[in-house]
């Protein structure tokens, strides 16, 4: 019973360089986020989705792209990586339009030097 | 949007002794609110949820907390701690419809229990 899988857990870039999170989850959710998580500030949320194909931005967006191609799979990409973008970033996903429950994710740790 | 204010960032209580961490939000005609807990190295999980009805909600792991409209606050307690409740513990809010598919987390508060 994987839920939701993040990958990679661990990644190091250097400035400019692009990369692309991957968050997948086998619970047939239709709703998919993106948050980071910073000391002292809690989770934000970056992008969400309501459904395949769709994605809406959050809190803060800058810096990021999202693609919801296939219901299961939400991208999280960085196109030049810059040392803000140095965080904690957590996938979930939700069933239905009110939020009971987010699944998350275990996190991937990102360092942009 | 809603804003949720954590007003500890750090609270460290003695094994068996009770907690209370602090949650207050903006105001709303309607809210759900959650209290998710993260143990080390690992991503978020539910502690409890109020949508709806009885004010006093009780979760997991001996935890409750109470929903309180008119201070707008949404506290969370244990009655007696474990050293196994260290962890950070994160209260959210979420809009009411249609808006109730994005949650807005409060900074969060370390809890350390200490033997």
């Amino acid at each position: 019973n994987a839920g939701v899988t993040q990958t990679p857990k661990f990644r190091v870039l250097k400035t400019g360089q692009s990369m692309t999170l991957l968050c997948a989850q086998d619970m047939n959710h239709e709703y998919m986020y993106w948050y980071r998580q910073d000391p002292g500030m809690g989770l934000r949320l970056i992008h969400y989705s309501v459904g395949e194909g769709t994605t809406a931005k959050g809190e803060v967006p800058d810096g990021y792209n999202v693609s919801r191609l296939k219901k299961q799979n939400f991208l999280l990409g960085l196109e030049s990586a810059a040392p803000s973008q140095t965080s904690v970033y957590f996938c979930a996903s939700s069933p239905s339009v009110v939020i009971e429950k987010l699944f998350f994710g275990s996190g991937t740790q990102l360092s942009v030097l | 949007a809603q804003s949720v204010t954590q007003l500890d960032s750090q609270v460290p209580v003695f094994e068996e002794a009770p907690v209370e961490l602090r949650c207050n939000y903006s105001s709303s005609v309607s809210v759900y609110l959650f209290w998710y807990v993260q143990y080390p190295n690992q991503g978020l999980q539910l502690l409890l949820k109020y949508l709806s009805g009885s004010t006093l909600v009780k979760g997991i792991n001996g935890f409750e907390a109470e929903f309180n409209k008119s201070q707008t606050s949404f506290h969370l307690r244990k009655p007696s701690v474990h050293i196994s409740d260290t962890a950070e513990y994160f209260c959210a809010v979420s809009d009411g419809v249609p808006n109730d598919y994005k949650l807005s987390f409060g900074a969060g508060t370390t809890v350390t229990v200490r033997a």
